[in-house]
């Protein structure tokens, strides 16, 4: 079975650039997580999505992320413009749809941002 | 409310055990553990539910103590491939509550 897939692996650019993360969830998986990860920290949740609805993004920065999830498979998350604390890792995860509390999430690699 | 982790970090021979500590603030309804190579996506662990369960996984198992608010990992007989950091991740809720992650806790075994 494939796991988590994310593109691209790494990123450098510089600030006030836009970028862009995809994600390609574990087939059958209902929900998709979007983490940030900073060096030395635990994951932090940014969005979660129930097919393609988002149930949490309170701790989305909204002035500058958005993120979407056509058809309840892929995800894009997005920053726009990004800042020189946007590096870190962004971790994508899926589940399969049991109450977060109770459910395995699947990791994928995640995306290096760096921003100079 | 961010889970608490000790130690920060562990330095073990192969063979040794070790425990890792997860706590918290507020009331627990689940606790998760995944571990996380270098450069590598955080691998699932196992997941304790309120009730004071205990898992096992091989040779790693947890505790979770919902009165205390507290879930211990062991590590018995660490093997090389044990070593990366940590993570435990709890929540307060059996359907709503969002998974926050404790800091980590860097595990080293040595030959």
């Amino acid at each position: 079975e494939a796991g988590v897939v994310q593109s691209p692996r790494y990123k450098i650019i510089e600030k006030k650039q836009p970028v862009a993360f995809w994600c390609n969830p574990i087939s059958g998986h209902n929900t998709l997580y979007w983490y940030r990860q900073n060096l030395g920290q635990g994951p932090e949740l940014l969005i979660r999505y129930e097919n393609e609805e988002a149930v949490d993004d309170s701790q989305l920065p909204k002035d500058r992320f958005s993120a979407e999830r056509l058809k309840g498979v892929d995800s894009t998350l997005k920053i726009q413009p990004a800042e020189l604390g946007d590096s870190a890792v962004y971790l994508c995860a899926s589940s399969l749809g049991l109450a977060e509390a109770r459910g395995e999430q699947y990791f994928g690699p995640g995306t290096r941002l760096t921003v100079t | 409310q961010q889970p608490v982790q000790s130690p920060q970090a562990v330095i073990l021979r192969e063979g040794e055990d070790a425990v890792i500590n997860c706590s918290s603030s507020k009331a627990l309804y689940s606790v998760h553990w995944y571990r996380q190579k270098h450069g590598e996506a955080p691998v699932f662990l196992m997941i304790l539910l309120k009730g004071g369960e205990q898992k096992g996984h091989d040779k790693i198992s947890a505790s979770f103590n919902e009165k205390k608010q507290q879930s211990s990992l062991y590590l018995t007989a660490s093997q090389l491939s044990y070593s990366g950091t940590y993570f435990c991740g709890t929540s307060g809720s059996s359907n709503t509550g969002k998974l926050i992650f404790g800091q980590g806790t860097t595990l080293q075994v040595k030959p």
